[in-house]
């Protein structure tokens, strides 16, 4: 299946700083990139969809102040968690879509 | 709300099929079973999906009951690298959205 990567693997971050994460298809362009989040033993929850070019659509409770996502090609997306908080450590993962969608690695972010 | 139902957990011995079943009572007419799988600290991966025939590839089958209201995913012969999170999933067939459950911790045992 085709590539999906995400930039960096793991971050760790002191509370109020502002934190990008990297999606790239690698070998395919995608229409469409997808942002999950998941908190410990718990399942993937849809954050927002993104589409190049185009404003990124929101899952309900999303604050998307918070969550800037930018998709300025068809092979690169990214998530900025501004203003991060403790509460914002999770397991941040994308997806990128042609006709099938793939999953990328994840990132984990550490909030201090 | 994802439309499955799937139990939290299942063991397995290895090099034994692992059967993990799903229930999907209120799945539509244009939408398919998809599975897909997250080992610990990574991307889901995509194992198999399937609209009403049984569907076999190299990683698993996928039997589908004929009303489609539920469907086991099979895993022929179970390894250690099998253990994972397992999720059942229906959507219109490669629909944008993917809405997780809370799927199946499957544990393959020595």
């Amino acid at each position: 299946g085709a590539v999906v990567s995400q930039h960096p693997s793991r971050v760790i971050c002191k509370s109020g700083t502002s934190v990008k994460i990297e999606c790239r298809s690698l070998d395919f362009q995608a229409t469409t990139m997808f942002w999950y989040r998941q908190f410990p033993k718990k399942s993937l929850m849809l954050m927002a969809t993104s589409n190049e070019g185009s404003k990124a659509t929101y899952e309900q409770g999303v604050e998307k102040d918070k969550f800037l996502i930018n998709h300025a090609s068809l092979t690169l997306s990214t998530l900025t968690v501004t203003s991060a908080h403790p509460e914002d450590s999770s397991f941040y993962i994308c997806s990128a879509k042609n006709n099938e969608q793939f999953f990328g690695p994840g990132t984990r972010l550490t909030v201090l | 709300d994802a439309k499955t139902t799937q139990p939290p957990s299942m063991d397995c011995a290895e090099g034994r099929a692992a059967n993990l079943p799903c229930n999907h009572s209120t799945i539509s007419g244009n939408e398919y079973v998809y599975w897909y799988r997250q080992i610990h600290s990574q991307g889901p991966q995509y194992i198999i999906h399937g609209l009403k025939n049984n569907e076999t590839n190299e990683m698993a089958s996928l039997i589908i009951t004929e009303d489609r209201k539920s469907s086991t995913l099979i895993l022929p012969h179970a390894t250690l690298r099998d253990t994972a999170v397992y999720y059942c999933i229906v959507r219109v067939e490669w629909d944008d959205k993917i809405i997780f459950g809370k799927g199946t911790r499957l544990h393959i045992l020595p």
